[in-house]
């Protein structure tokens, strides 16, 4: 089982719609919970932060960690076709090094 | 101020040559990181250098792969004998803190190896 599962898509959506991405992890020593998002040919940037359980909010997008589920979850709300990227992933644990996802491809759809 | 620079951002080269990739980090940011991507895969961490710390190279596929970082600046990262399967996007990565996750990534360099 690998450390990191996610879908990659690719994934259609209507402009307007709420999209769910999703992750989930096998190592339950994991702390740091982030989502990256990577337009083509472009690096990835940090989009969201969490540490531990729980939720967060920023503008349209809400990050959510189940620890117990070892799930993860990015809601896009009001999704705009400038949302259209590559999602990824990524967890740690404490002083440890980042294991990330292999992305979801996402297309908002005008 | 400007974020991390790589060069080149594209790189085609013949197997069995040798490479060299760049990275110019954010300006105080003591921590460097280089990663390779695959199609279809994710980031694949490769080195992590902190400070004056010996670098972490935990990550390195084989000893074709080196890097440095001269003046706890600028990093190098060297494939040796390059193979096809080294074909990738090489991304370098910085951060400030002393945890891993605030990192900001270069654009990266696109390498093939034909």
């Amino acid at each position: 089982q690998k450390e990191v599962e996610q879908d990659p898509g690719p994934l259609s959506v209507p402009e307007g719609a709420i999209v769910s991405l999703n992750c989930t992890y096998s190592n339950s020593a994991f702390q740091y919970f982030m989502w990256y998002r990577q337009y083509s040919r472009k690096g990835p940037e940090l989009l969201m932060y969490t540490y531990s359980s729980g939720n967060k909010e920023d503008g349209r997008f809400t990050a959510q960690v189940d620890k117990s589920s070892k799930y993860i979850s990015l809601f896009i709300r009001d999704s705009q076709p400038s949302d259209s990227a590559t999602y990824l992933c990524a967890m740690s644990a404490r002083d440890d090094k980042i294991i990330f996802g292999k992305g979801t491809r996402l297309h908002i759809l005008p | 101020g400007a974020g991390v620079s790589q060069s080149p951002s594209n790189k085609v080269t013949e197997k069995g040559k040798d490479v060299e990739l760049r990275c110019d980090p954010i300006s105080g940011h003591t921590a460097l990181y280089w990663y390779r991507q695959s199609l279809g895969q994710g980031l694949e961490f490769l080195i992590y250098f902190q400070g004056n710390s010996a670098p972490d190279k935990s990550g390195l596929p084989s000893d074709r792969f080196s890097a440095e970082r001269t003046g706890g600046s600028v990093s190098t990262l060297t494939i040796q004998r390059t193979q096809q399967e080294d074909s990738a996007v090489y991304l370098c990565a910085s951060s400030s803190g002393t945890f891993r996750e605030t990192q900001y990534f270069g654009p990266g360099t696109r390498l093939l190896v034909l």
